[in-house]
């Protein structure tokens, strides 16, 4: 089975930090990838899609490294708001559905 | 535009007893998907259709779980007899097509097996 990995976390970071999560996929042909982000008790929601070029979207910076199969997730300027769980998502070739990774807990402290 | 709707919200049952979840998904999303989230962990897909035909039913218990699209609109995911394992959330997602696009989630179902 395809597998998406992640480091559980917590990440405990002050607000205002940056801080960078990664992500790992084992399936070579994959070619969908996503950051989805999950409150407490809440349902996951799309927080941007990760190109090959990478991409920017204000505070949120997001990359793909295919040769190396990782995905990078980098927020600067951290706010309180920003707390939760930010889950990798990647999709594979085909009709692949989405698989998730078990999701990073980030914690930004006042 | 409505979001993916799920019913019901919270569901409290005893072991070998049955449950049924039903999702409405987002109008004219062809894909729909079930997954199940036990606390802690990321979402695993159940099953996956494509309008009203399975597409990934891999990681579907298909001993005690069972899920129907009807007319590639509404769909249900049943488990019977249910397990303590089985207590998680169920969440419904759907999208206009299955690769390269986003998923809409519902708030999901949250299911306690006592």
């Amino acid at each position: 089975r395809k597998e998406v990995e992640q480091d559980p976390g917590p990440f405990n970071v002050p607000e205002g930090a940056t801080v960078a999560f990664n992500c790992t996929y084992s399936n070579s042909a994959s070619q969908s990838f996503f950051w989805y982000r999950q409150d407490c008790r809440k349902e996951p929601k799309l927080l941007m899609s990760v190109y090959s070029s990478g991409n920017e979207d204000g505070r949120f910076t997001a990359q793909l490294n295919r040769a190396s199969q990782y995905i990078s997730l980098l927020i600067r300027d951290s706010k309180l708001s920003d707390s939760a769980t930010y889950l990798c998502v990647v999709s594979g070739g085909g009709a692949d559905g989405l698989t998730f990774g078990k999701g990073t807990h980030l914690i930004i402290q006042p | 535009e409505a979001g993916v709707a799920q019913s019901p919200r919270y569901k409290i049952i005893e072991k070998r007893q049955s449950v049924a979840f039903w999702c409405n998904p987002i109008s004219g999303h062809a894909t729909l998907y079930w997954y199940q989230q036990i606390l802690g962990q990321g979402p695993k897909l159940l099953i996956q259709f494509q309008n009203n035909g399975v597409v990934d039913d891999s990681q579907l218990p298909k001993d005690r779980f069972s899920a129907e699209r009807l007319k590639g609109v509404d769909s249900t995911l049943k488990i019977q007899p249910a397990k303590l394992e089985d207590s998680a959330v169920y969440l419904c997602a759907s999208s206009l097509v299955s690769r390269n696009t986003e998923a809409f989630f519902g708030q999901g179902t949250r299911l306690t097996v006592v």
